[in-house]
């Protein structure tokens, strides 16, 4: 069945240093998925963060940014300098017969 | 804004015990959904509503039962709660099935004894 593939666990960048967290997803269902990223900040509900439903387009949100290539089917996001406030839990997500399938998210940890 | 609201946040029961959790949305969404969330790993679909008195089968819905008697509530019910499904179980809604945007509760942690 379809999937999404999140590889790190846990990923640790000193403050102002840039970021990439990868997100791989499965092209097994006809046609080109609807792409997410939704981010959980501490003590709040999960949250969309970006939305790319155009296969080669780029979403961007506070900062951040993720560039759907369906050559590589690959969906990772990056963020040139990182702050304090964006320790997070990051999940990836593709749609799939109008249900959400989700990566087992990915931890960002701040160093100051 | 809307909000969805979880209750309870904590739902303790014994091994074997039918438990219910309840969600509530104002955001007069059509779609409401009921995700379970383990340890380190993604979420997964147990089911899932597009109106008032519908209900879908996701992924996981062995062992659990949905009610949506409103547009605005969704509860879901372990059958005979067992200690290996120990999870946060997150409800959110949408406004149609169509892979829109989804609005996600604070999720409720279900701890089996």
């Amino acid at each position: 069945g379809d999937s999404v593939t999140q590889t790190e666990g846990q990923v640790t960048v000193s403050e102002s240093k840039s970021l990439i967290i990868n997100c791989t997803y499965s092209a097994t269902s006809i046609g080109y998925p609807n792409l997410f990223w939704y981010v959980r900040y501490p003590g709040e509900g999960l949250q969309l963060l970006l939305k790319v439903i155009t296969a080669g387009q780029k979403g961007s949100s506070r900062g951040f940014e993720a560039t759907y290539n369906k050559e590589a089917t690959s969906f990772h996001l990056q963020k040139a300098s990182v702050q304090e406030s964006d320790s997070a839990v990051y999940y990836c997500a593709r749609d799939s017969n109008y249900q959400l399938i989700w990566g087992s998210g990915t931890k960002l940890i701040i160093k100051p | 804004g809307g909000i969805i609201t979880q209750t309870p946040k904590f739902l303790i029961g014994q091994e074997g015990q039918k438990l219910t959790l309840k969600c509530q949305q104002n955001f007069n969404h059509d779609t409401m959904y009921w995700y379970r969330q383990d340890s380190g790993k993604g979420l997964r679909l147990i089911y899932y509503s597009i109106t008032e008195n519908d209900l879908q089968k996701g992924d996981l819905s062995e062992g659990y039962d949905a009610s949506r008697e409103k547009k605005s509530s969704f509860s879901l019910t372990v059958t005979s709660a067992q200690k290996n499904e120990m999870a946060v179980f997150l409800c959110a809604s949408s406004i149609d099935k169509s892979g829109n945007t989804l609005y996600f509760g604070e999720g409720s942690r279900l701890i089996v004894v």
